[in-house]
């Protein structure tokens, strides 16, 4: 069964560093997520991607953070300067064709630490 | 905005019993679905329920959406170890743009 898949499975940077998180969504899926879950807190939504922009975003997603679909494959979040709030469990999902009526995939999440 | 309320926060069962977890909104649900994860692991896709009464069923989990597509419930019959994890609902936001989850319901299951 095709699954999304998360690199790296784990990050550890310092604060004030960029990390780029990758995800390889599911081939024929339109439509990408990227979630957080802070240890121990809910799966937050940070922003959703369709057609090479940016469908929609939370409040936490601000001008630190930006989305990419830089090839047909792949599909990034920046971090640009990271914080030590900013360490949390990240998740990429896909869907498609529709939207609506169509369950998110989750990758299996990359654990980024800020030290 | 909408919020899930999921009860309880976690739940601790013999093997072999049956178990129901809540997941409630402050909204109609336009679209519920039921993941589970396990620590520091991925959401794996259980069920989706749209219709007001709509209930799905798969080995020996049954989810139901009520009448009012307000709540849902996640029953679990005769448990095993396996079923362990955190169990999350989510449903669309209003635009229909994003998932939303509630916090989750962490199930143990002791032999």
């Amino acid at each position: 069964e095709p699954e999304v898949t998360q690199t790296p499975s784990h990050q550890v940077t310092q604060m004030g560093q960029e990390v780029i998180l990758r995800c390889v969504p599911i081939s024929n899926h339109l439509y990408f997520y990227w979630y957080r879950q802070i240890l121990g807190q809910k799966v937050e939504f940070l922003v959703s991607f369709y057609n090479n922009e940016i469908s929609e975003k939370s409040e936490i997603f601000d001008d630190q953070f930006s989305v990419e679909r830089p090839d047909g494959s792949n599909f990034t979040l920046k971090i640009r300067s990271t914080k030590l709030e900013d360490s949390a469990m990240y998740f990429c999902a896909s869907t498609g064709p529709g939207q609506v009526a169509s369950p998110l995939h989750f990758g299996n999440g990359t654990r980024l630490t800020v030290t | 905005s909408q919020e899930l309320e999921q009860s309880p926060q976690s739940l601790i069962v013999q093997e072999g019993k049956n178990l129901t977890i809540n997941c409630t909104s402050s909204k109609t649900l336009y679209g519920l679905y039921w993941y589970k994860q396990k620590y520091g692991e991925g959401l794996i896709f259980l069920m989706m329920l749209q219709k007001g009464g709509e209930e799905k069923s798969h080995e020996k989990i049954t989810a139901k959406l009520d009448e009012k597509k307000q709540q849902s419930s996640l029953h679990i019959t005769a448990s095993q170890p396996s079923h362990a994890g955190i169990y999350l609902c989510g449903a669309h936001n209003q635009a229909g743009t994003a998932l939303i989850f509630g916090k989750g319901t962490t199930l143990s299951v002791s032999s």
